[in-house]
């Protein structure tokens, strides 16, 4: 089946860095990927909405310039948290939408990424 | 706009018991729903999807869920849990206005565990 990996797995960074988190679909072109936040105990919440070639939609409260997002190839997007601090700390997942299909029945998650900003 | 409301944060039942996780929709065009398991610190699992085709669907490992219009519901059942099944859970629904985006709705999820 359809494949999504996330990398690194874990990032452990000083306040005030920045971190990039690839989501990438192993064995099938994606034009649509989404990176939801999840905090500990809690649900997802989708931060925005990835489409090749072009800008991410955001969600509402999501801030565009602080959370990066690239989506360069069919087959990679980036999250980049520019300037990070504490409160970033979470766990983020992506998932992929399939080429040529209809998302609702082909959208791949991938393992997620843990990020702990001291 | 859509929501979705998963009734019990936590559930607890013995080993070869039935599993039993709620699930109510609100969505003012007719809905897309969706199973998904969480492991510890992995990604999400798709256990069953609605797609307007029969109202009962059967998914991986044993889980299936009923949608019921009436009822704005889509719950998820197992008729004899495994200890493999202790997971998070989390019911979600698809965004009607966005169409093919497949932007999704989650549900706060609900823990369950298996007890031996």
């Amino acid at each position: 089946g359809a494949v999504v990996s996330q990398h690194p797995s874990w990032v452990i960074c000083k306040s005030g860095t920045s971190v990039k988190i690839e989501c990438r679909s192993l064995d099938f072109q994606a034009t649509t990927m989404f990176w939801y936040r999840q905090f500990p105990k809690q649900s997802l919440m989708l931060m925005a909405t990835s489409n090749e070639g072009s800008k991410a939609t955001y969600e509402q409260g999501v801030e565009k310039d602080k959370f990066l997002i690239n989506h360069a190839s069919l087959t990679l997007s980036t999250l980049t948290v520019t300037s990070a601090h504490p409160e970033d700390s979470s766990f983020y997942i992506c998932s992929a939408r399939e080429l040529g299909t209809r998302v609702i029945l082909t959208q791949y998650f991938g393992p997620g990424t843990r990020l702990l900003v001291l | 706009a859509q929501s979705v409301t998963q009734l019990g944060s936590h559930v607890s039942v013995s080993e070869g018991a039935l599993v039993l996780l709620r699930c109510n929709y609100s969505s003012s065009v007719p809905p897309y729903l969706f199973w998904y398991v969480q492991y510890p610190n992995q990604g999400l699992q798709l256990l069953l999807k609605y797609t307007s085709a029969a109202t009962l669907v059967k998914g991986i490992n044993g889980f299936e869920a009923e949608f019921k219009k009436s009822e704005t519901s889509f719950h998820l059942t197992k008729p004899s849990a495994h200890m493999s099944d202790a997971a998070e859970y989390f019911c979600a629904v698809s965004d009607g206005k966005s169409g093919n985006t497949g932007k999704l709705i989650f549900g706060q999820g609900t823990t369950l565990q298996v007890k031996p």
